[in-house]
């Protein structure tokens, strides 16, 4: 069965560069969320789009951005890096009515130097 | 508040013990559901097992069971004669509201299984 996919699945920037991750969601699915996790820590919602509009947000920084696109592929965009964005970032799709079945792609690890 | 509680923070076990992972939880919806999520070393995030909030029977897949209560507000795992791949790290995670956007983890468990 078709997954999400993420990539890259690994991405290396410098300070204040600037990142583009993608989400490709699992066919007809049209929710899309993204998750930050930090070393050691547990994953935090950032920001989820249903039918390419957002949705919710959570405690996602003025410097990062999102969109979802026609085809419901995601891209969430991060200027002006810093140390601390150093993390796993999570995609994760689902049918909107059906929620509470969302299941993750395999991670961007982004590491900021 | 939404609020998951994983008080064990690092479990330790010899190969073939029997663990349990505790998860503690908090919500005044009425209708909810929780998940288990492992993460192994490699990172990504495996989706384990689902529960609503009407469905207090316990569950059991393979060596995996799951014990929900709803009048402790816990939803335990069970790991029976662990294994060595079985050392990762669990999260057991609770979406908030009906609209489910949100998903509130808790902090997560680390098991360690040694040979």
């Amino acid at each position: 069965a078709a997954g999400v996919i993420q990539s890259p699945r690994h991405l290396i920037k410098e300070k204040r560069e600037t990142a583009t991750l993608k989400c490709y969601p699992i066919p007809r699915h049209d929710t899309v969320y993204w998750y930050q996790q930090g070393p050691g820590q547990d994953p935090q919602f950032l920001i989820s789009f249903y039918e390419k509009m957002q949705s919710d947000k959570g405690s996602i920084p003025d410097r990062f951005s999102a969109q979802q696109f026609s085809d419901y592929h995601s891209e969430l965009n991060m200027s002006s890096l810093e140390l601390g964005d150093s993390a796993l970032y999570f995609c994760a799709s689902s049918v909107r009515a059906r929620w509470y079945g969302y299941t993750f792609g395999s991670g961007t690890r982004l590491t900021v130097v | 508040a939404q609020k998951v509680t994983q008080a064990q923070t690092e479990i330790s076990v010899v190969e073939k013990e029997d663990v349990t992972l505790d998860c503690v939880y908090e919500t005044r919806d009425t209708t909810y559901y929780l998940f288990w999520y492992k993460q192994p070393p490699s990172g990504e995030l495996v989706f384990l097992i689902r529960r609503n909030s009407f469905d207090e029977q316990n569950e059991i897949s393979g060596r995996y069971s799951w014990n929900f209560q709803k009048s402790t507000s816990s939803f335990n795992f069970t790991i029976t004669a662990s294994q060595v791949v079985d050392s990762a790290v669990y999260f057991c995670a609770l979406p908030r509201g009906t609209g489910g956007f949100k998903t509130i983890f808790g902090a997560g468990t680390r098991l360690f299984v040694k040979a």
